[in-house]
């Protein structure tokens, strides 16, 4: 597609279970990042592909945290074991090399 | 991590108004980006910059990297209805990938 692609654009879910998180980057774009943001706060980062390199994973929060690329396309973050704290929108985006980025509508993740 | 302050926190304005916005750094970036995030959507690149010094303009919009290289403005001229959102600065460093974001700044415009 001509953009950065996210599913689903809304989850709920309870806390405990696992969740998986789904983006699709433009096509061509090497580089790939996962941000989270709470409601009212900026963007944190999480996670950051480039290539075939290894992930910058310095972001992730804990351990139920991860992310994988299948490819050089796409990609899931998974969070287990899903806790409240843990909701916020979820934002994908994709860059050309260290280029500037360009992001999806995001994923708002709700852990009741 | 990186610190990036950004203000004013929010903003009123009356349509027509002139609006302008900041950020510093810790530390010096090689790129800034500003962008503007309207409800439920994600953030949208309104103007990016490589230089110290540069100054580009994208229409009503205008921002600079400033020569110290830890510090960048936007401003947007002659506001309308439209322009409301949160308007994020965002930089990057020569070493490390990841984009550090400011905590973004929210423009009410009054018609």
């Amino acid at each position: 597609g001509a953009g950065v692609s996210q599913s689903p654009s809304n989850k709920v879910t309870e806390k405990g279970k696992d969740v998986e998180l789904r983006c699709d980057p433009i096509s061509g774009h090497t580089a790939l990042y996962w941000y989270r943001q709470s409601l009212g706060q900026g963007l944190e980062f999480l996670i950051y592909f480039q290539g075939n390199s290894a992930p910058d994973k310095s972001g992730l929060p804990s351990d139920r945290f991860s992310a994988e690329r299948t490819g050089g396309s796409v990609s899931t973050l998974t969070i287990q074991r899903t806790q409240q704290e843990d909701s916020a929108v979820y934002l994908c985006a994709s860059s050309l090399m260290r280029e500037k980025l360009f992001f999806g509508s995001g994923t708002q993740l709700s852990v009741l | 991590g990186q610190q990036l302050n950004q203000s004013p926190q929010s903003m009123f304005i009356q349509e027509g108004e002139d609006v302008s916005m900041n950020c510093t750094s810790s530390s010096i970036f090689n790129t800034w980006l500003w962008y503007k995030q309207d409800p439920g959507e994600g953030p949208v690149l309104l103007i990016a910059l490589y230089k110290a010094g540069e100054l580009t303009s994208n229409g009503r919009l205008t921002a600079q990297f400033g020569i110290t290289r830890k510090d960048s403005f936007l401003n947007i001229s002659a506001s309308i209805p439209s322009d409301v959102g949160i308007y994020f600065c965002a930089g990057q460093a020569n070493t490390g990938n990841q984009f550090y974001f400011g905590t973004g700044t929210s423009l009410t415009v009054i018609p």
